[in-house]
């Protein structure tokens, strides 16, 4: 199975900046995802992070907000920019293993907390 | 549009207690369902994954099962442990085009179990 190293694992920030987070993976992974579960929820895909072109990202979700990075098959960034607190959640970096079966891996997220 | 859910939202057993949590979604053309653990702000740890053709998984303590017809699945842990102690998620692809990357999650179930 992949393993997945995300970080920071937690962060406090202040209004109106913006975070990055990182996920490395031991393999290289054609599908890289990225998902926000918020408090007392369940997990939210944001966006598909392709690599070589831009993010595919859901309903609800835009590059502005956003941004994502894929420079190569290994790693991805996450920016939550110009953070207010409802952006207060887990991000949580996950991707696909094909094979005999596909299966979904998650990175052990980062908890952010914006004041 | 398929919508899953989980209930119970919470439950707290002694250890030593066998227990089953349970899964529903409302379109039962699904590809595949997944349960996940996910502990306190940590990411999510794959525990099984059921194909559409199985009726259930197991893994050591663990037994999921699968009624596509009913639109349910059950997580049966035995022998329950203080470490079985975390929130548990169902996933499941989306019907049309079961994409396993986009995972519509359950809000979870949070587990206690008392030493």
């Amino acid at each position: 199975s992949a393993v997945i190293s995300q970080k920071p694992s937690r962060d406090i920030c202040q209004r109106g900046t913006s975070l990055t987070i990182q996920c490395q993976v031991d393999s290289q992974v054609t599908m890289m995802f990225w998902y926000r579960q918020q408090p007392g929820q369940s997990l939210t895909l944001i966006a598909t992070a392709n690599q070589g072109s831009e993010a595919t990202y859901e309903s609800g979700f835009v590059i502005d907000k956003f941004p994502i990075s894929r420079p190569n098959l290994t790693f991805s960034t996450l920016t939550v920019s110009n953070m207010s607190p409802e952006d207060s959640s887990i991000y949580l970096c996950s991707v696909l293993q094909t094979g005999v079966q596909e299966k979904l891996f998650f990175g052990s997220g980062t908890q952010l907390s914006v004041l | 549009k398929q919508e899953v859910t989980q209930i119970p939202a919470a439950l707290s057993v002694p250890e030593g207690e066998n227990l089953v949590l349970n899964c529903s979604f409302t379109d039962s053309a699904i590809y595949n369902l997944q349960w996940f653990r996910q502990d306190p702000g940590k990411g999510l740890t794959s525990l099984l994954l059921i194909q559409s053709s199985q009726r259930e998984q197991t893994s050591g303590r663990l037994n999921a099962s699968l009624d596509k017809s009913s639109g349910r699945s059950t997580l049966y842990i035995a022998a329950s442990q203080p470490g079985d102690s975390a929130t548990y998620l169902c996933a499941v692809p989306p019907v049309y085009g079961g994409a396993t990357n986009k995972l519509i999650f359950g809000t979870g179930t949070l587990l206690a179990v008392q030493p």
